[in-house]
C-alpha cells in the first residue's frame, strides 16, 4: 500500500526546544517537500529535496532544517529559532513524470 | 511572480445543488493547474490536474474543472453536491522554476446544507 506517512499526528513542545517531524514515503519518488499551513492560508514551502543528499530552501526556511540521507525519508527539524512554530506541517512527494504532488496526513505542532 | 487567488473564503450550498469554486492564477505561459481537497485535520487529496490539451478535465468524486486562458481561471465544478463534499478546497499552480513547488491559493471552505 503506497503512500506517505507522517508522525506523530500531534506534537506538543515548550518554547526553546527543537523538535523533529518525520516523513516517510514508499512511492519511490525522488522529490520531497515540506509545507507549512496556517489557519485561513494556503500552504507555504519550507524546504524541498529533488534527490538524496541534496535539499534547497523554500520560501520560509528560516528556523527550520532538513536532511535527506535516504530516498524514503525527509525529516524536518523545527528549531528554537523559528519565531512562530505552531502550525500544521505537511510533507509531500512528487514523481518523475508529472508535477502533481502527493501529501501525507500532516503533523500538528503546538509550541507553548 | 506566480500567484493563485481564490476569491471565496466560504461557500454554502444545499445538498443536491450544483457547485462552482473559483480560481484565478497569474502566469504568462500555460500553467500546470491543480485542485486539492482537505478534510479537517487531514492531508491534501488531489482531485484533478491540468497540464495541456482538452480544457475541461475530469477528476475524482464527480468533480470537473475548466481551464480558460482568456480569463486566467480554472474553476472547479460539480453538478450535484453530497454532504460528504464538505471540506476545504485548494487551487494550486505548479512553479516553472527548478523547484516544481506548488503555489497555493488560500482555500475555499465548502459547507453543505442538508
Amino acid at each position: 500500500d503506497g503512500g506517505i506517512t507522517q508522525s506523530p499526528k500531534y506534537l506538543f513542545r515548550k518554547e526553546g526546544q527543537n523538535v523533529t517531524l518525520s516523513c516517510e514515503q514508499n512511492l519511490n519518488h525522488d522529490a520531497m517537500y515540506w509545507y507549512r499551513q496556517d489557519p485561513g492560508q494556503g500552504l507555504r514551502l519550507i524546504y524541498y529535496s529533488q534527490i538524496v543528499n541534496d535539499f534547497q530552501k523554500g520560501d520560509i526556511a528560516e528556523g527550520y532544517s532538513v536532511s535527506r540521507e535516504k530516498k524514503e525519508s525527509f525529516p524536518l527539524t523545527v528549531t528554537s529559532a523559528q519565531k512562530n512554530p505552531t502550525a500544521f506541517y505537511l510533507c509531500a512527494s512528487r514523481g518523475d513524470r508529472g508535477h502533481e504532488q502527493y501529501f501525507g496526513p500532516g503533523t500538528r505542532l503546538t509550541v507553548t | 511572480a506566480q500567484s493563485v487567488t481564490q476569491p471565496d473564503i466560504h461557500i454554502t450550498v444545499s445538498e443536491g445543488a450544483s457547485l462552482e469554486l473559483r480560481c484565478n492564477y497569474s502566469y504568462g505561459a500555460t500553467p500546470y493547474l491543480f485542485w486539492y481537497v482537505q478534510s479537517p485535520g487531514q492531508g491534501l487529496q488531489l482531485l484533478l490536474k491540468y497540464f495541456s490539451g482538452d480544457t475541461l478535465v475530469q477528476g475524482i468524486k464527480g468533480f470537473e474543472a475548466e481551464f480558460k486562458r482568456s480569463q486566467s481561471s480554472f474553476n472547479l465544478r460539480k453538478p450535484s453536491v453530497h454532504w460528504s463534499d464538505a471540506a476545504e478546497y485548494f487551487c494550486a499552480v505548479g512553479s516553472m522554476d527548478s523547484s516544481y513547488k506548488l503555489i497555493f491559493g488560500s482555500g475555499t471552505r465548502l459547507l453543505v446544507r442538508p
